[in-house]
C-alpha cells in the first residue's frame, strides 16, 4: 500500500493529451513539492518533473506538472509511442522520509 | 557527470543479511547531498528504503527501520546498505541514488537484482 495514490493505468492514442493524478496528504504533498519519474521497461527511473512543475534539462516541454493542495498531476501532450512507460510521483514528508506513489502504467494505443 | 554503481551478492539466503555498496564517481559524497536506497520488487512499484546525509545522519522508511542500516565511507566515496533478517519479500531490484533535502533523486544507479532464496 503506497502512501501516495496513483491510478494503476492510463492510456491514450498518439498525439493525445493524457494526465496522471497523484493524491497525498497534508504531511507530504500538502507541505512539500512533488517530483515525477519515468521508468522505461528494464531501466532505472529517470527524473521527469521536480518541484511540482520544473523540467530537468533535456525533458521535452510536452511533459508538465502541477500541484494543488494535497494532489498533483502529470500531463503529457502530443503523446508518442516512446512515452509508454511507468510513471511515479514522489514527495518528502514531515519526517524527512521519501514517499512514492504506486505507479501508473501508461499505454499508447 | 555523476555516476552511481551498485554492487553486492545477487543471492541471499532467508534470515541472513543483505549487503550492498554504491560506488559514486564524478562527485565527492563528503561534500553534500543525501544518498539513498530505493528498491523495486519484480513487477511492483518503487519503495524508498532510506537516506544518509554526507554528515552521517540517516532517515529510514518506518516499515523497514528495525532491519536497515545505511552507512557512508567518504574515504572510498561510497555508501552501503545492510538489511537484516531477509525473507522472500525482500527480493527486488535495489537502486542507489542522490538527492538534496526536499528535492528529487536526480542521479540513479542502474540497479542490482537481489534474490532471497535458499
Amino acid at each position: 500500500q503506497s502512501v501516495l495514490t496513483q491510478p494503476p493505468s492510463a492510456s491514450g492514442t498518439p498525439g493525445q493529451r493524457v494526465t496522471i493524478s497523484c493524491s497525498g496528504s497534508s504531511s507530504n504533498i500538502g507541505r512539500n513539492t512533488v517530483n515525477w519519474y519515468q521508468q522505461l521497461p528494464g531501466t532505472a527511473p529517470k527524473l521527469l518533473i521536480y518541484s511540482n512543475d520544473q523540467r530537468p534539462s533535456g525533458v521535452p516541454d510536452r511533459f508538465s506538472g502541477s500541484k494543488s493542495g494535497t494532489s498533483a498531476s502529470l500531463a503529457i501532450s502530443g503523446l508518442q509511442s516512446g512515452d509508454e512507460a511507468d510513471y511515479y510521483c514522489a514527495a518528502w514528508d514531515d519526517s524527512r522520509n521519501v514517499v512514492f506513489g504506486g505507479g501508473t502504467k501508461l499505454t499508447v494505443l | 557527470q555523476v555516476q552511481l554503481q551498485e554492487s553486492g551478492p545477487g543471492l541471499v539466503k532467508p534470515s541472513e543479511t543483505l549487503s550492498l555498496t554504491c560506488a559514486v564517481s564524478g562527485y565527492s559524497i563528503s561534500s553534500s547531498y543525501y544518498w539513498g536506497w530505493i528498491r523495486q520488487p519484480p513487477g511492483k512499484g518503487l519503495e524508498w528504503i532510506g537516506n544518509i546525509y554526507h554528515s552521517g545522519n540517516t532517515n529510514y522508511n518506518p516499515s523497514l527501520k528495525s532491519r536497515v542500516t545505511i552507512s557512508i565511507d567518504t574515504s572510498q566515496n561510497q555508501f552501503s546498505l545492510n538489511l537484516s533478517s531477509v525473507t522472500a519479500a525482500d527480493t527486488a531490484v535495489y537502486y542507489c541514488a542522490r538527492s538534496r533535502s526536499y528535492l528529487p533523486f536526480d542521479f540513479w544507479g542502474q540497479g542490482t537484482l537481489v534474490t532471497v532464496s535458499s
